[in-house]
């Protein structure tokens, strides 16, 4: 009930080309969606979030797009960079009476080549 | 306005020993969560403290863990008698825990190796 599955594991994108990476969850409670980017050994860094009243949000390169009906969300990086080489989590939780502990997904390795 | 801070970056222990590990929340912010990253795996949620209270610790084994938030000082996460599946990196985030700010800002995290 509280998982959130992301795929894929890893993804090569060349430079310039759309980096797509997509969850689903399954505890309908959930109302805040986050996504975290995360270099080695360095903390998690929030790059954008979601409620589900929006169908979409986007925050220069970066699009969340979110599906209620089908309990889940996606991420769109646009005109990706070597830069963007990192590890990507997205993560549910509940703002409303549930604390806003984060459940995360698995993680994608995502790497931009030239 | 520094981030959240946490050492030891690297805490090594043998079996059987205690590791202890800080986390200093953001100024401002009175919410720390604590979360575990295995290797090659997501962040596990720990525990949820405001000052001095500890809020919801469904994450944090019943046994051994132990969390606190004091009204000065930082979070203090207590692992006691480590075993080697205690091997982790640990994150603390905090967050104002105001409505409209509900971002967690994350720790550089604590590496603990228990040999």
């Amino acid at each position: 009930q509280q998982q959130v599955k992301q795929s894929p594991q890893s993804l090569i994108v060349q430079k310039g080309g759309i980096s797509i990476i997509n969850c689903a969850y399954e505890n309908t409670a959930f109302d805040y969606f986050p996504w975290y980017q995360q270099f080695p050994g360095k903390g998690p860094a929030l790059l954008i979030a979601i409620r589900p009243d929006v169908s979409e949000k986007k925050e220069g390169r970066f699009t969340i797009s979110f599906n209620k009906s089908a309990k889940q969300f996606s991420l769109h990086i646009m005109d990706s960079q070597p830069g963007d080489s990192a590890t990507y989590f997205c993560a549910a939780s509940m703002l409303s009476g549930g604390g806003n502990k984060l459940t995360f997904g698995t993680g994608t390795q995502l790497k931009v080549e030239l | 306005n520094a981030g959240v801070m946490q050492n030891p970056r690297h805490l090594v222990r043998r079996r059987g020993q205690e590791a202890r590990l800080r986390c200093s929340p953001m100024k401002g912010h009175s919410h720390v969560y604590w979360y575990r990253q295995l290797p090659e795996e997501g962040l596990k949620f720990m525990v949820y403290l405001q000052k001095e209270n500890i809020i919801d610790e469904s994450g944090m084994p019943k046994e051994r863990f132990s969390a606190e938030f004091p009204k000065e000082g930082p979070s203090i996460l207590r692992i006691q008698q480590v075993v080697r599946g205690d091997s982790a990196a640990y994150f603390c985030a905090s967050s104002p825990g105001t409505v409209g700010q509900e971002t967690q800002y994350f720790g550089p995290g604590t590496r603990l190796l228990v040999l």
